[in-house]
């Protein structure tokens, strides 16, 4: 189990072109959140699946914004026509388990640094 | 989720205990502590969390208050790669509102001095 795994790890591009991060969570866990952070900000909540089904989704997830999780593993995030705020690190993270539990823990990749020019 | 508070830095140097202060006066009865700490340039990452009694781990460990309105991560001997943002974070265990997902505040940044 190498955990949780995103690609790219870097990304550079132009405003007004579109993005694709994908995250591997780890196998089996049965959910996967998004998240993104700013410099000097804590990472804020985006979008949640559990399986392949998308839960919940930020307010701050705009309509340029699509996540996916198709066969209930891996998940993909896109940003259609990026724009200069959207320059963030993107983490993705996993848990397991059917049941809620306040003691669940949260696995995190990486992350994906986007910088917009 | 409850919302907690932390001071903004820390130091400490190298080799020495480091007691890090989190309060949450709003905590429920339900709710767990957790800590998570970020890296330079990595996710976070958990650290510990407990419900009511002091908690240890190979990483670190937890003194819980026995009002359950403060909690301090107490890292024994801090080492260079211990700096980081560490994060203190209420998760209520009953399932219900939006307690699935872990909300973030901006964390204390620990400094460790070689």
């Amino acid at each position: 189990d190498t955990g949780v795994s995103q690609d790219p790890r870097h990304k550079i591009t132009k405003r007004g072109q579109n993005v694709t991060f994908r995250c591997d969570p780890i196998s089996e866990h049965n959910r996967l959140y998004w998240y993104r952070q700013t410099l000097g900000q804590g990472p804020e909540f985006l979008t949640y699946f559990q399986n392949e089904a998308q839960l919940e989704k930020s307010r701050l997830l705009s309509d340029r914004f699509s996540a996916e999780r198709p066969k209930g593993s891996f998940s993909t995030l896109e940003i259609q026509r990026t724009e200069q705020g959207d320059s963030a690190m993107y983490l993705c993270a996993s848990n397991p388990g059917q049941q809620f539990s306040g003691a669940n823990v949260l696995t995190f990749g990486a992350g994906s640094r986007l910088t917009v020019l | 989720d409850a919302k907690t508070t932390q001071p903004n830095s820390m130091e400490s140097n190298e080799e020495e205990p480091v007691h890090l202060p989190c309060n949450h006066s709003t905590i429920s009865g339900t709710d767990y502590i957790h800590w998570y700490r970020q890296l330079p340039s990595q996710g976070p990452e958990y650290v510990i969390h407990g419900l009511t009694s002091n908690v240890n781990n190979r990483m670190a460990s937890l003194a819980i208050a026995e009002d359950r309105k403060s909690s301090t991560l107490i890292l024994h001997r801090a080492t260079l790669r211990d700096a980081a943002v560490y994060y203190c974070i209420l998760r209520d265990s009953t399932g219900g509102g939006s307690n699935y997902k872990l909300t973030f505040g901006k964390g204390t940044l620990l400094t460790v001095n070689p």
